[in-house]
């Protein structure tokens, strides 16, 4: 899987849009950007994935450039509550009988939210 | 609510003492997995399950078992723990075949191994 490059803090104003980078330059045609976050020690949460086109859910936007080389995760309205370390992660998005759908979830980003 | 849950969340034991750790999930998910997290090491994979009966060692296996006879449950077996056992362990499953299929975390059970 495609390793990844995170700042490893940001900080970011309560009611502000929060925009996490991330590169991944050595990506795969059929690899998927997916981000994770991780609130104190709780249970890693799934926010939302893309292959090269953008998206948004309820929880947030993910851009994807053109050459697919970086994404950026944004959070539209931060809130205290989004205080956490925010993964991302590259990899193919069905598991084979032989990869074990590990995810290398690396150091991931710490974001502070003040009020 | 489809959920992860493992349990105990907190564990506090001796060198030696065999000790399981459950987990069970509600989704119909095939595949399950072990993780542990440790600080400067992140998060990594001790076992997975890909279905019923199948399963596999991941990053870090060495003192550790697991079991899957039922789809909803992978328990986390340490026959003889040791301190270096210590750590924050989280369960996880998702459905295979599909892209849309995130992993689902449990929320985690703190270990230690006096």
């Amino acid at each position: 899987d495609a390793k990844t490059t995170q700042p490893p803090s940001m900080d970011c104003a309560e009611g502000r849009a929060a925009n996490l980078p991330c590169n991944h330059s050595t990506i795969s045609g059929n690899e998927y950007v997916y981000w994770y976050r991780q609130i104190h020690s709780q249970g890693p949460q799934y926010i939302i994935h893309g292959l090269k086109n953008n998206e948004t859910n309820e929880m947030a936007s993910l851009i994807i450039t053109e050459d697919r080389k970086s994404s950026t995760l944004i959070l539209p309205h931060a809130t205290l509550r989004d205080t956490a370390v925010y993964y991302c992660i590259v990899r193919v998005a069905v598991p084979d009988s032989n990869s074990g759908y590990a995810l290398n979830f690396g150091k991931g980003t710490s974001l502070l939210v003040t009020p | 609510e489809a959920q992860v849950t493992q349990n105990p969340r907190y564990l506090i034991t001796v060198t030696g003492k065999k000790l399981t750790v459950t987990c069970s999930q509600n989704m119909n998910h095939e595949y399950m997995s072990w993780y542990r997290q440790d600080p400067g090491l992140g998060l990594r994979q001790i076992y997975y399950s890909m279905n019923v009966e199948v399963t596999d060692k991941g990053d870090v296996p060495e003192g550790y078992k697991v079991s899957r006879k039922e789809k909803r449950n992978f328990p986390l077996i340490l026959e003889s723990p040791s301190p270096n056992q210590t750590s924050l362990y989280f369960c996880a499953s998702t459905l295979l075949g599909g892209v849309n299929s995130p992993l689902h975390f449990g929320n985690g059970t703190r270990l230690t191994v006096t």
